[in-house]
């Protein structure tokens, strides 16, 4: 299975500051006749089911307002938030879909300073 | 737009079999896979397996021995029955449907394994 990690478990940031998450896979997600990385970003509200952000590592999901961007290739992936605001606070979670059995990563708490 | 509503039991005695139910409305039930993930309590998403509009499925190893997912295509719905159960299966499931990473998911159940 492919083991995805996060960094850092939690974070506290202002209203308006950036907030950067990070994820790392046991191995490459990036698959060489596409060029495509097999990573998706997850926004998970108390209560509520995980919400697409981003898929293919970079490609914000409809509706998803800009402030959210992926980046990163191979094995090491980013979700920046550009500016923080009120509705942002949540779990943030990675997910691999290269290969079966999909996994996901154990998930990043974003609060408010 | 697509969506998704399920349901099943939400409460389970030790070795019982947990059965859920998936219905897909307002779009197509033959383009995509169709899988169930869970969430135990504090914990993060484990995906458990997914089923296309053909029946042809695939399942966590970790889970395998347990899983059965079936389809229903007359009546959009696709099912999840997981056999003796224990505490370590009591979370929040989902069903969700599968394209490039989970793009719509249902509501949740909440089911809780308790002698």
């Amino acid at each position: 299975d492919i083991v995805m990690t996060q960094s850092p478990d939690s974070l506290a940031v202002s209203l308006g500051e950036r907030a950067t998450i990070n994820c790392k896979s046991s191995q490459s997600l990036l698959y060489s006749s596409n060029n495509k990385n097999y990573l998706a970003w997850y926004q998970q509200r108390p209560g509520q089911p995980p919400r697409l952000l981003v898929y293919w590592a970079s490609t914000r999901e409809s509706g998803v307002p800009d402030r959210f961007s992926g980046s990163g290739s191979g094995t090491d992936f980013t979700l920046t938030i550009s500016s923080l605001q009120a509705e942002d606070v949540a779990v943030y979670s990675c997910q691999q879909y290269y290969s079966m059995p999909f996994t996901f990563g154990p998930g990043t708490k974003v609060d408010i300073k | 737009q697509v969506q998704l509503h399920q349901w099943g039991a939400g409460l389970l005695r030790p070795s019982e079999t947990l059965s859920l139910t998936c219905a897909v409305y307002g779009g197509p039930f033959s383009d995509f896979f169709w899988s169930w993930i869970r969430q135990a309590p504090g914990k993060g998403l484990e995906w458990i397996g997914e089923i296309s509009h053909t029946g042809s499925t695939n399942y966590n190893p970790s889970l395998e021995s347990r899983v059965t997912i079936s389809v229903d295509t007359s009546k959009s719905q696709f099912s999840l029955k997981l056999s003796s159960v224990t505490a370590a299966d009591t979370a929040v499931y989902y069903c969700a449907n599968y394209l490039a990473g989970f793009d719509i998911w249902g509501q949740g159940t909440k089911v809780t394994v308790s002698s």
